[in-house]
């Protein structure tokens, strides 16, 4: 079945490490997507990447990173240099031509810090 | 810049009352617009949509129209059921390629 594919689920994280959240898709989209979304805050644009080996920063890209090697992949980064990384972290995807098209969500992926 | 807001919940109901969740939107031109669902734990769902003036989304028995003359894109529903009780998200999308979510609104649905 067509869909995007996020992991872990849940991820836990002490202070100071770096953790890597994986998003694949097989819709053969061109745009990728990163959210973050807190309670009551809705959700936010961390990054986003319009076609392979580009991407721009979206309203909160400090304390992250990603790469777009591959058409499929959109890794996201979350580093030691964010200062509040709790938060429930939503990765999408869709057609990059027309404003017409929605996007399409992963399940999502929790990070925790302790 | 371009914006999208909500009214806030909670929003609480009875089963089979009627519903209406209150959406309005900033933006220069023309954006489509569209209304996600999350329920407990899970990604969005795109719920329907509208891409130009005067059209009505509907899927499920909800329906929205475009309202451009009130840059509004109002959720509405006949008769809720337990099973719509989720986070409820108005968003739009211009030239940008960026959607832009409003910051939801939990309805909540009692037998």
């Amino acid at each position: 079945d067509g869909g995007i594919t996020q992991s872990p689920k849940y991820l836990f994280r002490k202070e100071g490490q770096n953790v890597t959240l994986s998003c694949e898709q097989n819709l053969n989209h061109d745009a990728m997507y990163w959210y973050r979304q807190d309670p009551g805050q809705g959700l936010r644009l961390i990054y986003y990447s319009q076609i392979v080996n580009d991407f721009q920063k979206g309203d909160i890209a400090e304390g992250y990173s990603v790469s777009r090697e591959k058409k499929e992949s959109f890794p996201l980064t979350v580093t030691s240099a964010q200062k509040n990384p709790t938060a429930f972290y939503l990765c999408a995807s869709g057609q990059r031509s027309a404003n017409t098209g929605e996007l399409f969500f992963g399940e999502g992926s929790r990070l925790t810090v302790l | 810049g371009n914006s999208v807001t909500q009214m806030e919940g909670p929003v609480t109901l009875s089963e089979e009352a009627f519903l209406t969740i209150n959406c309005t939107y900033t933006a220069t031109g023309y954006p489509s617009l569209f209304w996600y669902v999350q329920y407990p734990g899970e990604g969005l769902q795109l719920l329907l949509k509208a891409t130009k003036a005067d059209d009505k989304g509907s899927n499920k028995g909800f329906e929205a129209t475009y309202r451009k003359e009130t840059t509004s894109f109002h959720l509405e529903k006949g008769s809720v059921q337990v099973s719509d009780s989720a986070v409820y998200f108005c968003a739009l999308r211009e030239n940008t390629d960026k959607l832009i979510f409003g910051t939801g609104t939990r309805l909540q649905v009692f037998p």
